[in-house]
């Protein structure tokens, strides 16, 4: 049992360039989210779907696309990427009546 | 809107108890989490505390709230070398949407030996 899977783990970016974070998830779970984590800023909610066929904004959803492809997938994309969106970003997926489950992080650095 | 705090850093010798502290604003929170998270992983859950509890206990984990504060703690007895990493403090804000969380900023637990 995997629980939440997220690829890639690194990346290196140069600024303006596009690149997409995969998570997949295989507990059955309804919800998905994608969170930054900043140093001294803990994390922060980018975006989430509630459910499959549904998307909305979190607390920092500047610069990002997200798609939930299908149950299993939710996407994160960076159109143009800006040293800005240097962090870790992690995928996160809950059930009804249950806690995140977390993936295990995508280190990205933008040049 | 809703914000969460926490001290940055805690310094412990191994044996004794750690206290990590959290503060919330959001008065209408029903689920307050720890979690914790290690060098290069993710986070993993810790314990939670319904907004009815005042105080809940798993093995060496104790979680008080007091909600007239507004104050949530996590206390760590016999604190081992191992409990070194992050511990994170959040609250539950997304209704039925259960991993929409606002997190404070970590406290960066180190236990010496």
């Amino acid at each position: 049992n995997a629980g939440v899977t997220q690829t890639p783990k690194f990346q290196v970016l140069k600024t303006g360039q596009s690149m997409t974070l995969q998570c997949a998830q295989d507990m059955n779970h309804n919800s998905m989210y994608w969170y930054r984590q900043d140093p001294g800023m803990g994390l922060r909610l980018i975006y989430y779907s509630a459910s499959e066929g549904t998307t909305d904004k979190g607390e920092v959803p500047n610069g990002y696309n997200v798609s939930r492809l299908n149950k299993r997938e939710f996407s994160l994309r960076l159109e143009s990427a800006a040293p800005s969106q240097t962090s870790v970003y992690f995928c996160a997926s809950s059930g009804m009546n249950t806690e995140a489950f977390f993936g295990q992080g995508t280190r990205l650095t933008v040049v | 809107g809703e914000d969460v705090e926490q001290s940055l850093f805690l310094s412990v010798r191994e044996g004794d108890s750690s206290v990590i502290n959290c503060t919330y604003t959001d008065s209408s929170s029903t689920y307050l989490y720890w979690y914790k998270q290690e060098p290069g992983a993710g986070l993993q859950l810790l314990t939670y505390i319904f907004s009815n509890m005042d105080m809940k206990q798993d093995q060496r984990l104790t979680v008080l709230l007091n909600k007239k504060d507004k104050h949530l703690s996590l206390r760590i007895a016999d604190t081992q070398t191992g409990d070194s990493a992050i511990y994170f403090c959040a609250e539950r804000t997304g209704g039925t949407s259960y991993g929409k969380l606002t997190f404070g900023q970590g406290t960066i637990l180190t236990v010496h030996p």
